[in-house]
């Protein structure tokens, strides 16, 4: 069965540094999801993303985070420069459609910002 | 501010017991429940999307109903089984022209054997 799948599972990365998360969605999927839990916090939507272009995202996704779509198979989140309040559990997501169809969320990147 | 709760927070039952837990979203501007099943280091599992007002939708020892009007929806597990210990999430999709999923934080189900 088709599944989304994330790199690293874990990354730790001092204050100030760059991080690049990685996301493969589901091949035949068009629309692609950021969110994040810190922990022991709700899950919380960062940005979506369709036809290369930002569809959508909220008041946490600043100047510091982008997404891109580099290749047709992978689809990124970068920090720019880290802070300790960025540590986290980002969820990559995909579907087929928007709104009221199937997101299919990946295991997850835990990030751990020192 | 979409506001999406769920309660109670954890529940211990028994092998074999019957249970539910309840989700409540703002009923304004409704447009789709989704449920999740999370395991502790696995991807959330989607189990039903639901947008009809009395909907109710099974898969098989799980089913879940919806009501728009007045802002709920129940998780039922019938007959619970340790391999059905895990975390339920609900998330609420408002509105025809968000892409985004609002999640409340889950209800931590442990099945004793």
């Amino acid at each position: 069965e088709p599944e989304v799948t994330q790199t690293p599972s874990h990354q730790v990365t001092q204050m100030g540094q760059e991080v690049i998360l990685r996301c493969v969605p589901i091949s035949n999927h068009l629309y692609f999801y950021w969110y994040r839990q810190i922990l022991g916090q709700k899950v919380e939507f960062l940005v979506s993303f369709y036809n290369n272009e930002i569809s959508e995202k909220s008041e946490i996704f600043d100047d510091q985070f982008s997404v891109e779509r580099p290749d047709g198979s992978n689809f990124t989140l970068k920090i720019r420069s880290t802070k300790l309040e960025d540590s986290a559990m980002y969820f990559c997501a995909s579907s087929v459609l928007p709104r009221a169809d199937t997101q299919y969320f990946g295991p997850g990147t835990r990030l751990t910002v020192l | 501010i979409l506001n999406v709760e769920q309660s109670p927070q954890s529940l211990h039952v028994q092998e074999g017991d019957s249970t539910n837990f309840t989700c409540s979203f703002p009923s304004s501007n409704f447009y789709a429940l989704h449920w999740y099943r999370w395991e502790t280091a696995k991807s959330p599992e989607a189990l039903f999307v639901m947008t009809l007002n009395g909907d109710e939708k099974k898969k098989g020892r799980i089913s879940a109903t919806l009501n728009t009007k007045e802002g709920y929806s129940y998780l039922y597990i019938k007959g619970s089984q340790p391999e059905d210990s895990a975390t339920y999430l609900c998330a609420s999709h408002s509105g025809a022209g968000s892409y985004q999923l609002t999640f409340g934080k889950g209800t931590k189900l442990s099945v004793i054997p």
